[in-house]
């Protein structure tokens, strides 16, 4: 089993639509939980960053943290165009080493 | 404030032979990473320095890979001789510290191997 659970999709919906991205993970000395974006040919970009369980929202970005089911989520709301991209859901037990997902890719049509 | 800058952007190359690959991280942040994603795949870590010293290449092919940071600044990546499996993209990435910190990544250098 791998430490990070992540479907790769692709997942397509169209504009205007609240998307949800879900990873699940194994290891319950997570504590630290990010969403990058990657769009083609790019590097991951840092979009949301928590620390335990709990919501945080930026914008039309909330991310959300379930511990007791080790069970990450990222909704978008009003999803764009713009946000087609592939979502790398990435943890850490609070030292340097990332574990990532191996990412969702979206797509949202116009 | 610049990002993390990496060199060349795209690299082929025939196996058995050698690449390198150049990181310049945003500037001050003292940790620097470098990740390797296979196509489909998350980045995996293959380094991470702390300012010139390494803290991790637990998952570094230490028979055909190898990093330097000199001066504590700029990175440099290694492969050599290349295998085809090598075909991926090599991320750079670097924090501030090494303790659970945000991690910010460059563009990425995409190898091909034939």
């Amino acid at each position: 089993q791998k430490e990070v659970e992540q479907d790769p999709g692709p997942l397509s919906v169209p504009e205007g639509a609240i998307v949800s991205l879900n990873c699940t993970y194994s290891n319950s000395a997570f504590q630290y939980f990010m969403w990058y974006r990657q769009y083609s040919r790019k590097g991951p970009e840092l979009l949301m960053y928590t620390y335990s369980s709990g919501n945080k929202e930026d914008g039309r970005f909330t991310a959300q943290v379930d511990k007791s089911s080790k069970y990450i989520s990222l909704f978008i709301r009003d999803s764009q165009p713009s946000d087609s991209a592939t979502y790398l859901c990435a943890m850490s037990a609070g030292t340097y080493k990332y574990i990532f997902g191996t990412g969702t890719r979206l797509k949202v049509l116009a | 404030e610049a990002g993390v800058a990496q060199s060349p952007r795209y690299k082929i190359i025939e196996k058995r032979q050698s690449v390198a690959f150049w990181c310049n991280p945003i500037s001050g942040h003292a940790t620097l990473y470098w990740y390797q994603q296979i196509l489909g795949q998350g980045p995996k870590l293959l380094i991470q320095f702390q300012n010139n010293g390494v803290v991790d290449d637990s998952q570094l092919p230490k028979d055909r890979f190898s990093a330097e940071r000199l001066k504590g600044v700029d990175s440099t990546l290694k492969i050599q001789p290349a295998k085809l499996e090598d075909s991926a993209v090599y991320l750079c990435a670097s924090s501030l510290d090494p303790t659970g910190d945000t991690q910010y990544f460059g563009p990425g250098t995409r190898l091909t191997v034939l």
